[in-house]
């Protein structure tokens, strides 16, 4: 069975710093994109970025490009996304997913990062 | 950057009724089309790709159709469980682009 199990809830202050993961299990980790998807409290879904574990290839949406970084180590099947200095717009819930042709086959549970003074 | 555009932004219907939503790219995106259900509380799931493919385990009730810039899911007899926010996503510049629509909320008359 696929799975995708992301880190717990943060709670953050601006400034700080962060690094969520997303580990994959029941399939090749190295043989298919994934990807975060941010949903701000009440918005829809917004396209961040995509790592292809396999030779760490990633790209990112022009509006996250420079603010995130997404990485993986294919030697634990797990992907990350990091913020060097979260602000309070940061504040949403994150997902990490599966590509497969493109499309989202499957999504984690989803991580809360809460930035607030 | 291709934008999907998703109407009605809310739609208020009955179970039973049939639903029909719709998605407009601002230029073709030839069949890469995907739509999502979203229920409060969980992660989307997809429902339909390629535009009119339903995903394992979507009852037949869904249903996708549309190519270029006009798209459509239509459920065809609405259950409870459908009531949802859906979402279009397109992928005509795979790797890496996608983008989503702004949803379309489902919600009961």
């Amino acid at each position: 069975e696929v799975q995708l199990v992301q880190s717990g809830a943060e709670v953050k202050k601006p400034g700080e710093s962060l690094k969520i993961s997303c580990k994959g299990s029941g399939y090749s980790f190295t043989s298919y994109w994934i990807g975060w998807v941010r949903q701000m409290p009440g918005k829809g879904l917004e396209w961040m970025g995509i790592i292809y574990p396999g030779d760490s290839d990633t790209r990112y949406s022009p509006s996250f490009q420079g603010q995130v970084t997404i990485s993986a180590d294919k030697s634990i099947s797990t992907a990350y996304l990091q913020w060097s200095s979260l602000k309070a717009s940061d504040t949403a819930m994150y997902y990490c997913v599966r590509y497969s042709a493109g499309w989202i086959d499957y999504w984690g549970q989803g991580t809360l990062v809460t930035v607030s003074s | 950057e291709i934008v999907l555009t998703q109407s009605p932004a809310t739609l208020s219907l009955s179970p039973g009724e049939r639903a029909t939503l719709s998605c407009r790219a601002s230029q073709s995106v030839s069949s890469y089309l995907a739509w999502y259900q979203q229920k409060p509380g969980q992660a989307p799931r997809l429902l339909i790709y390629d535009a009119s493919n339903r995903a394992t385990g979507i009852p037949a009730r869904f249903s996708g159709s549309g190519s270029g810039t006009d798209f459509t899911l239509t459920i065809s007899s609405l259950e409870p469980e459908d009531f949802a926010v859906y979402y279009c996503q397109q992928r005509s510049n795979w790797p890496p682009v996608i983008t989503f629509g702004q949803g379309t909320r489902l919600e009961i008359k």
